[in-house]
């Protein structure tokens, strides 16, 4: 079964610098791969995707992922963080057959400090 | 605008009480989803349906039902046998053709509170 592991459960980092979120997968086959940003009390949003093509992938608002076949993750970052980027981030990951549901790790809480 | 409503956004009940949290979609997508979220435990998965009539469990199916008799809708309903149900409830829905990203758009929550 597949399981995605976010290995940072809040990450505090002070405005303007970089960020970086840590993903990582579990998958004997291709994936697809998202990255979801929630704001509290409110659903979830698809911040970015990866399901093939150049390894780099990147949001409108700055973020970008690399997927790493090899290393099986797909880590978050942006170079410079805003006060509005505070919020939770998930991982998911389809393993891209039918429409089996997305697996999901546990959230990172990102927190910018002025 | 296509997207997914949840209602009510707050729902209060007393224990022993079924209850029942709407879900609707308007972008013609075939698979629906549940999802309960508690803090630090990220997303669980409930139950999911991939085509109108039909529907699975999750990993935590104990203690509710769903129905889905249409495309649009796939209602909820928590029962009093669910021993912890205070929680946000994530509805999301997603494409099944294989030219789609399988990417899921999830609705805007119900916070349910159980006393």
């Amino acid at each position: 079964a597949q399981s995605v592991t976010q290995l940072d459960s809040q990450v505090p980092v002070f405005e303007e610098a970089p960020v970086e979120l840590r993903c990582n997968y579990s998958s004997s086959v291709s994936v697809y791969l998202f990255w979801y940003v929630q704001y509290p009390n409110q659903g979830l949003q698809l911040l970015l995707k990866y399901l093939s093509g150049s390894t780099l992938v990147e949001s409108i608002n700055g973020f970008e992922a690399e997927f790493n076949k090899s290393q099986t993750s797909f880590h978050l970052r942006k170079p410079s963080v805003h006060i509005s980027d505070t919020a939770e981030y998930f991982c998911a990951v389809s393993e891209g057959e039918g429409n089996t549901p997305l697996v999901f790790g546990k959230g990172t809480r990102l927190s910018v400090i002025a | 605008d296509g997207g997914i409503t949840q209602s009510p956004k707050y729902l209060f009940r007393k224990e022993g009480q079924n209850v029942t949290l709407s879900c609707e979609q308007n972008l013609n997508h075939d698979a629906m989803y549940w999802y309960r979220q508690d803090p630090g435990q990220g997303l669980r998965l409930i139950y999911y349906s991939q085509i109108v009539n039909d529907f699975q469990k999750g990993d935590i199916a104990e203690g509710y039902s769903v129905s889905r008799e249409k495309k649009e809708s796939f209602p909820l309903t928590v029962t009093s046998a669910q021993k912890n149900p205070t929680a946000f409830y994530l509805c999301a829905s997603s494409t099944t053709s294989r030219r789609g990203s399988y990417e899921q758009y999830f609705g805007p929550g119900t916070r349910l509170t159980v006393t």
